[in-house]
């Protein structure tokens, strides 16, 4: 058990649709991260929050948003939904904003019917 | 696209034999990373190398990391059937983002 929690662990929805997954990183972590792990495109790096700021971004979509909220955990929205935005999302935490290992939760998956 | 190459992309060999994969990436390092991930579950850290180390052990890991050639390998010893999984570089510059690597998929038969 990494001690990153993610919620919920699948997703279905429809195109066009909204939706927020969640994420509470390990005890005493101050950043969080957020990948989408696809078939074809592999594992993304999307953004990076520390201590509640945006430290890092990286390929996020304009229609996908994050934050992280003073209790450090994090949210990361999608919307308008597409067929190709199926995929796993996962959230990792690390103690500080560089030069750490990072502790992954067990993902989203979210499948866009 | 910055992600890096691994090799080769599948492994498989005998329980109590080597593995060894490689890793390149494109831009300058801070450290570089290995991760273990099991069919469909979030990633296991496995060990850091820092970018002014050259080798790295832990456990049954070995791992070298060569920045002039911007590559990295993993070796893992007396492999045992639970090491099956995808294993992935990613490497880290200035801020705590990865970028992985394709990744090689292990398997170990008993």
């Amino acid at each position: 058990d990494s001690g990153v929690t993610q919620t919920p662990k699948h997703l279905i929805t429809a195109t066009g649709q909204r939706v927020t997954l969640r994420c509470s990183p390990r005890s005493g972590d101050l950043s969080v991260y957020w990948y989408q792990q696809s078939l074809d495109q592999g594992l993304q790096f999307l953004i990076q929050y520390y201590n509640g700021e945006e430290r890092a971004k990286g390929n996020i979509l304009e229609r996908f948003s994050a934050q992280q909220f003073p209790d450090l955990h994090s949210e990361l929205n999608l919307s308008s939904l597409e067929l190709g935005d199926s995929a796993l999302y996962f959230c990792a935490s690390s103690k500080r904003a560089e030069n750490q290992p990072q502790h992954f939760g067990d993902g989203t998956r979210l499948s866009i019917l | 696209s910055q992600q890096g190459e691994e090799d080769p992309q599948a492994l498989s060999i005998q329980e109590g034999e080597n593995a060894t994969m490689n890793c390149s990436y494109k831009t300058s390092i801070n450290n570089l990373q290995w991760y273990r991930q099991n069919s469909g579950r979030g990633l296991v850290h496995l060990i850091l190398i820092r970018s002014n180390e050259r080798e790295k052990h832990s456990g049954r890991l070995r791992v070298t990391l060569d920045t002039s050639k911007k590559s990295s390998s993993l070796l893992i010893t007396a492999s045992r059937a639970a090491d099956t999984a995808s294993y992935f570089c990613a490497s880290s510059g200035n801020t705590g983002k990865l970028i992985f690597g394709q990744g090689t998929t292990l398997q170990v038969k008993p």
